[in-house]
């Protein structure tokens, strides 16, 4: 399989745990994003590496929140004292150039309770 | 004003209709466009890229008017397996960083 993966698929934790997930992009790819998905609506960007750089980082990802991609190549994503806010798809995208298609892993579907 | 807003829909349509879908962009430096569908509980999937000349694959045309700033997509004949959320995407240059900004999506019913 030479898509985007992501793991878990699915996460159910209690409030005030940490979470982490794993994104593995297509190999070749340089550029990796992370998004969040809520019911009813579109995918909101969290965070965005160029390699092993942290290029950007939305409002949306407090400081629970942190992301790192060590060596360029997979990416974690983690949530430290999770609320029941958190619960969401998260989404994993990654592409080789500016302005070429974006792929999406299955995501992970957070379940805070 | 949102970055990217589409057609609120919901859209309930027979098998067979035309269908179009509108999105509106705020940010006039924006690069490039993009269709994604995105089935119930998975992940968007690229449809199409969005072209000033316009493109057509198969039953789908996308527009992109970068006067008005907005796009465009048009389903005909559709068909029971194109019922989904249809996603408009922009690439905007910030910095010299690229971001995705999705749309809040369009859902789509074709019913038989």
């Amino acid at each position: 399989d030479t898509g985007v993966s992501q793991d878990p698929r699915h996460k159910i934790t209690k409030r005030g745990q940490n979470v982490t997930f794993r994104c593995d992009p297509i190999s070749e790819h340089n550029r990796l994003y992370w998004y969040r998905q809520t019911l009813g609506q579109g995918p909101e960007f969290l965070t965005y590496f160029q390699n092993e750089a942290q290029l950007e980082k939305s409002r949306l990802l407090s400081d629970r929140f942190s992301a790192e991609r060590p060596k360029g190549s997979f990416s974690t994503l983690e949530i430290q004292r999770t609320e029941q806010g958190d619960s969401a798809m998260y989404l994993c995208a990654s592409s080789l150039a500016t302005g070429s298609g974006y792929t999406f892993g299955s995501g992970t579907r957070l379940t805070v309770v | 004003r949102k970055e990217v807003e589409q057609d609120p829909g919901p859209f309930n349509v027979p098998e067979g209709a035309t269908v179009a879908f509108n999105c509106t962009y705020s940010n006039s430096a924006s690069q490039s466009f993009f269709w994604y569908r995105q089935d119930c509980r998975k992940e968007p999937k690229l449809l199409m890229s969005v072209y000033s000349s316009g493109n057509e694959d198969g039953r789908f045309t996308a527009q992109l008017n970068r006067a008005s700033q907005y796009i465009s997509l048009l389903i005909r004949d559709s068909k029971l397996s194109d019922s989904a959320t249809y996603l408009c995407v922009v690439i905007s240059l910030g910095g010299s960083n690229y971001k995705l900004t999705f749309g809040k999506g369009t859902l789509l019913t074709v019913n038989p």
